[in-house]
């Protein structure tokens, strides 16, 4: 079936530049969205179609795609920005079936 | 203002049923692709179910056959229908609005709260 890899952890200190990757064979065809997840609450969408910011997300959050490769990127990583982040996509050959990567926890210490 | 409120989680022995639902206020749940997301404790996200404004429903294989997403349009709720539940069914259920985005793809741009469903003996 259908995966979304992310790596398991990002760690980097307050004021540095976080990266998080999400790779799979469809995201060369279909837009990549990213959602950030803080202990105990609901997911919230972060960057849509890639690269777009939703209204009220800060603008250090920034999105990118090339070929099979999303990237996240939080420059000036905040304390507040630690939580679970996860790239969405929907399967490559299965429209109607969504599927997430498998989070990345990042850590702003 | 956009809501979406879950209720109907609870504590319910394997192979027994439950119904969840998802209240909606601030947009038509006849209007919009639904869906139900999942999280186990500890665990990721993953997608368990979709219905289109058409009415079309689909279902992670895991759960096909014995779960039934459905909409009530006079009380704009989506309800989540769980029949033969199993230990691995475990988990905080969302549901999200899925903003179509053409050809029948979509992204979840509005959440709830979540409700939790553990099943265990």
């Amino acid at each position: 079936s259908y995966e979304l890899t992310q790596p398991p952890s990002v760690s980097v200190s307050p004021g540095q530049t976080a990266r998080i990757t999400c790779s799979g064979d469809g995201l060369a065809k279909k837009y990549t969205y990213w959602y950030q997840q803080k202990s105990g609450q609901a997911p919230v969408l972060v960057i849509y179609e890639d690269n777009k910011r939703p209204s009220g997300i800060p603008e250090r959050f920034s999105g990118s795609s090339s070929g099979t490769m999303a990237t996240l990127t939080i420059s000036g990583a905040q304390v507040e920005d630690e939580a679970d982040y996860y790239c969405y996509s929907t399967d490559s050959s299965i429209d109607y079936r969504g599927v997430f990567g498998g989070g990345t926890k990042l850590t702003v210490l | 203002e956009v809501q979406l409120v879950e209720s109907g989680g609870g504590l319910i022995q394997p192979g027994g049923s439950l119904r969840l639902s998802c209240a909606v206020s601030g947009f038509t749940v006849s209007s919009n692709y639904m869906s139900w997301v999942r999280q186990a404790p500890g665990k990721g996200l993953e997608w368990v179910s979709v219905i289109y404004n058409s009415g079309n429903t689909y279902y992670e294989d895991s759960v096909k056959g014995r779960f039934t997403i459905s909409r009530d349009n006079s009380k704009n709720t989506l309800y989540f229908q769980m029949n033969s539940l199993r230990a691995e069914d475990t988990a905080v259920y969302y549901c999200a609005r899925a903003r179509d985005y053409g050809g029948n793809l979509y992204y979840f741009d509005h959440w709830g709260q979540g409700t939790l469903v553990t099943v265990s003996s």
